[in-house]
This record gives C-alpha cells, sequence and structure tokens, in this order.
C-alpha cells in the first residue's frame, strides 16, 4: 500500500525567493513518483517524475525534486518563483508493481506575493 | 489535439436524477483512470480499465458504473445522484505504472 503527506497545506513566497514544497511517502514496494500542477479550474499537468535511475529529476517551468529513499521523501524546488507558478501542486505516489494507481498527497496551495 | 478529453465540462442535475460522463484519450494508452476530486481538492482513484478490463474498483458506490466500449473510450454513469457525489471528476489515460498519468480537464458535477 502507498500513501503521500505534503507537509504544509499553503505556501506563500515571494517572487524570485526560493520555492520548496514537501512531500513524503510511504511504499510497500519500490515507488513511482510524482508532482502535478493543478491551476484553477483545469485538469493535472505532470511536472516531473521519478521512476529510477538518477535521483534528482529536472522538470517543466524550472522545477526539480530529489528522491530520498533513507528520508522517504520527494521534495519539490524551484530556485525563483514567477507569479505564474502561482497553483495547487500535488505530489503523488504508485508502485512499481501491483495495481496501477496514483495516491495523491491532499495538495499544497503555493501563492506569489509580488 | 485534445490529449484527453471529457464531456460536458459542467453537469448540474438534481437529486435522484441518472447522469453519464464521457472520456476520450487519443493516446493510444492502454489504461483509463476515473479520479473524484472532493471541495478540499483531495483526489482519490474510483476505477481503473486496462484495455477494456476493469482492473481497479475503489470501494465506490454501486451507484457508480464505468464502461469501456473500447481502449481509447471510458465513460461513467451515476444512477441516483446524491448531494455527496458533487465533485469534479477526471479521467486519465497512461501506457503503465511507469508512466505518467494524462488527466482530462474534468468534469463539475454539482447535484441540487
Amino acid at each position: 500500500a502507498q500513501s503521500v503527506t505534503q507537509l504544509g497545506s499553503h505556501v506563500s513566497v515571494s517572487e524570485g525567493a526560493l520555492v520548496l514544497l514537501r512531500c513524503n511517502y510511504s511504499s510497500s514496494v519500490p515507488p513511482y513518483l510524482f508532482w502535478y500542477v493543478q491551476y484553477p479550474n483545469q485538469g493535472l499537468q505532470l511536472l516531473l517524475k521519478y521512476t529510477t535511475g538518477a535521483t534528482l529529476v529536472k522538470g517543466i517551468n524550472g522545477f526539480e525534486a530529489e528522491f530520498k529513499k533513507s528520508e522517504t521523501s520527494f521534495h519539490l524546488t524551484k530556485p525563483s518563483a514567477h507569479m505564474s507558478d502561482a497553483a495547487e501542486y500535488f505530489c503523488a505516489v504508485s508502485g512499481s508493481r501491483g495495481a496501477q494507481k496514483l495516491v495523491f498527497g491532499q495538495g499544497t496551495r503555493l501563492t506569489i506575493n509580488p | 489535439d485534445t490529449a484527453v478529453s471529457q464531456t460536458p465540462k459542467y453537469l448540474v442535475t438534481q437529486m435522484g436524477n441518472d447522469k453519464s460522463i464521457k472520456c476520450e484519450q487519443n493516446l493510444g494508452h492502454d489504461t483509463m483512470y476515473w479520479y473524484k476530486q472532493d471541495s478540499k481538492k483531495f483526489l482519490k482513484i474510483m476505477f481503473s480499465y486496462n484495455n477494456k478490463e476493469l482492473i481497479i474498483n475503489e470501494t465506490v458506490p454501486n451507484r457508480f458504473s464505468p464502461k469501456s466500449p473500447d481502449k481509447a473510450h471510458l465513460n461513467l454513469h451515476i444512477n441516483s445522484l446524491e448531494l455527496g457525489d458533487s465533485a469534479v471528476y477526471f479521467c486519465a489515460s497512461s501506457q503503465n505504472a511507469a508512466h505518467e498519468q494524462y488527466f482530462g480537464p474534468g468534469t463539475r458535477l454539482t447535484v441540487t
């Protein structure tokens, strides 16, 4: 079974500041990990994913995340926030074996202050 | 080209009615899903089909019945709608578990 915890339902940063969104997971099998972004009244768009190999993964719009097995974490970062980054962000996990389903965290709303 | 499309985008109906939501993907994926997003933005899987075969059914009431006429389509039929069914329903597709899921734009269902 898998589960995801996103620390902080709401994160607020200034434009140009570092963005850090935290995600911890639990999985009984080697996990596949994903970050999705949801803009208001839209569907989910994939930012990046980790399946195997390099633990630092780069995604779209300047985001990246690092898989840390020892810490069961997959935190999302961006060096410099833009106003356009304001959205809801979801971390998700699926198992590399077994049922093919995404288990989502509760989401983190990112607000960018000018 | 829209990868995953859903119709309708908005659906307003009264309690007790029956309604359907349609989903189509043109990505050639083998697996399709239905997710429910509640008012607190929490996303939870409902169903998954692989090559028209149901592989996941996550304790969803029997009033919800998915149907997959072919691997590009996955429809969701809901009988006897209840107030608690109000939510945004997302369709998604993927090639397999190692690949990302592509989401449709969502259908906002409001039951009055």
